[in-house]
């Protein structure tokens, strides 16, 4: 993988439901990987940086974990509510190179 | 605390003007990038300073584009002349300095609301 992809790129998931998605990133020379939440007409707003291999984070019903020697990255969403519905992105660092990913677009249905 | 503040809004000009976006990081910041943000590439990273002085230049698409960060409060991103395809909306964000002093962005990025730029 020489890009930073997420997946999937859109999810619907039910109100109270808990949800998942993935970002994958190169392996090799990994600094860094960032989560970010950006709200519709917001900026993109921290969440995570990670790293080290098996690191795991968590922020209120948000969570992630990192694993370096295969290149990806979960977040978990635990009892969606409707404010969770975003774009949620992750960058990878590789070398003095921050890239994003496109996103994956979360809606909460009520 | 004021966030990482950037002006215009909104710009709306004619293609072959002079463009120029301004960015106020955070204080005490040291770290400051200029993103670009379209529906066909997703948010690229054109350019990072740190301490004033550019790093990494690279994603700067064009010599149409430059960037100065003349003091560790105020930076410009400047398209001359703009072309309808520079379309886009511009975001500035600031950091603290990285842990290890170099090459890692361990530490998140703040931006700024964005300047939605249009060029007819």
């Amino acid at each position: 993988i020489l890009n930073v992809e997420q997946s999937p790129q859109s999810l619907h998931v039910q109100e109270g439901d808990s949800t998942n998605f993935t970002c994958s990133f190169p392996s090799s020379n990994f600094y860094a990987l960032h989560w970010y939440r950006w709200e519709t007409a917001k900026s993109p707003e921290a969440l995570f940086v990670m790293t080290l291999n098996g690191d795991e984070k968590k922020k209120g019903r948000i969570s992630a974990t990192l694993n370096t020697k295969e290149g990806y990255s979960y977040l978990y969403i635990k009892g969606s509510q409707p404010e969770d519905s975003a774009t949620y992105l992750c960058a990878s660092n590789r070398d003095d190179k921050i890239i994003f990913g496109k996103g994956t677009r979360l809606h909460i249905l009520p | 605390d004021a966030g990482v503040i950037q002006s215009p809004r909104h710009e709306v000009t004619e293609m072959g003007q002079e463009v120029t976006l301004r960015c106020k990081p955070i204080s005490g910041h040291d770290y400051l990038f200029w993103y670009r943000q379209t529906m066909m590439r997703g948010l690229e990273l054109l350019i990072y300073f740190n301490n004033n002085v550019p790093i990494d230049d690279s994603g700067m698409p064009e010599d149409r584009f430059s960037a100065k960060m003349p003091n560790a409060s105020f930076s410009t991103l400047k398209i001359q002349p703009s072309e309808p395809r520079d379309s886009a909306v511009y975001f500035c964000a600031s950091s603290l300095a990285f842990g290890t002093g170099g090459l890692v962005f361990d530490q998140p990025q703040h931006f700024g609301d964005g300047t939605r730029l249009s060029i007819l």
